[in-house]
């Protein structure tokens, strides 16, 4: 069975400094691995996807993540937060299972910018 | 606007009617999720369709839930009986099925309160 965890439901950072926001994954085949972010009153929408290729994939809005299977984890990262950035942040598991797969959601985590 | 709609945004009900939220997916996908969000809470999985076919239910979709993509195309969830602990936002996502990890297109989401 698939599952994520992200492991702080709460971030702040002061705004110009680095964003980190941990995920780890477990899966029973080879998963692809996606961020999204919700702002409130808006809909998800994709920041990054990891589906096999390079493990270091960027994303919208300078935000990046890198892949490392050995200790199942896709942390979501980005040099220096902005005002905006301030959303929840969801890491998404899909498993390829037979002929079709599932959207695993993680928990989230809420991150917060402080001017 | 090609995006995912879903329609009512909003939805305030009695405990005990009959709800029905629609889904009209990005034209082209093959594959339509519902998913259900809860206040603090990541989308939980609910269902998902590939074309007409319903492939799979979550333990979550009681026997009061029913789903329905009758031509492919756009989808409809009809909770009967509503209770309160129904309240939450109701999410649609769409994605196109020709290779593993193909990223989901969420709608804004149909938020349901019954009172």
């Amino acid at each position: 069975a698939q599952s994520v965890t992200q492991l702080d439901s709460h971030v702040s950072v002061s705004e110009g400094t680095p964003v980190l926001l941990r995920c780890n994954y477990s899966s029973s085949y080879s998963p692809s691995l996606f961020w999204y972010v919700q702002h409130p009153n808006k809909g998800l929408q994709l920041l990054l996807k990891y589906t096999s290729a390079a493990t270091l994939v960027k994303g919208i809005n300078g935000f990046e993540a890198e892949f490392k299977k050995s200790e199942t984890s896709f942390h979501l990262t980005k040099p220096s937060a902005h005002m905006s950035d301030a959303a929840e942040y969801f890491c998404v598991v899909s498993e390829l299972k037979t002929s079709y797969d599932k959207v695993i959601f993680g928990p989230g985590t809420s991150l917060s910018v402080i001017p | 606007d090609t995006g995912v709609s879903q329609d009512p945004r909003h939805k305030i009900t009695k405990r005990g009617q009959n709800v029905t939220f629609r889904c009209d997916p990005i034209s082209e996908h093959n594959r339509l999720y519902w998913y259900r969000q809860t206040l603090g809470q990541g989308p939980e999985f609910l269902t998902y369709f590939q074309n007409e076919a319903q492939l799979e239910k979550s333990r979550l979709l009681s026997d009061r839930f029913s789903a329905e993509r009758p031509k492919g195309s756009f989808s409809t969830l009809e909770i009967q009986r509503t209770e309160q602990g129904d309240s939450a936002m109701y999410l649609c996502a769409s994605s196109h099925y020709t290779r593993k990890g193909a990223e989901a297109f969420f709608g804004q989401g149909t938020r349901l309160t019954v009172v």
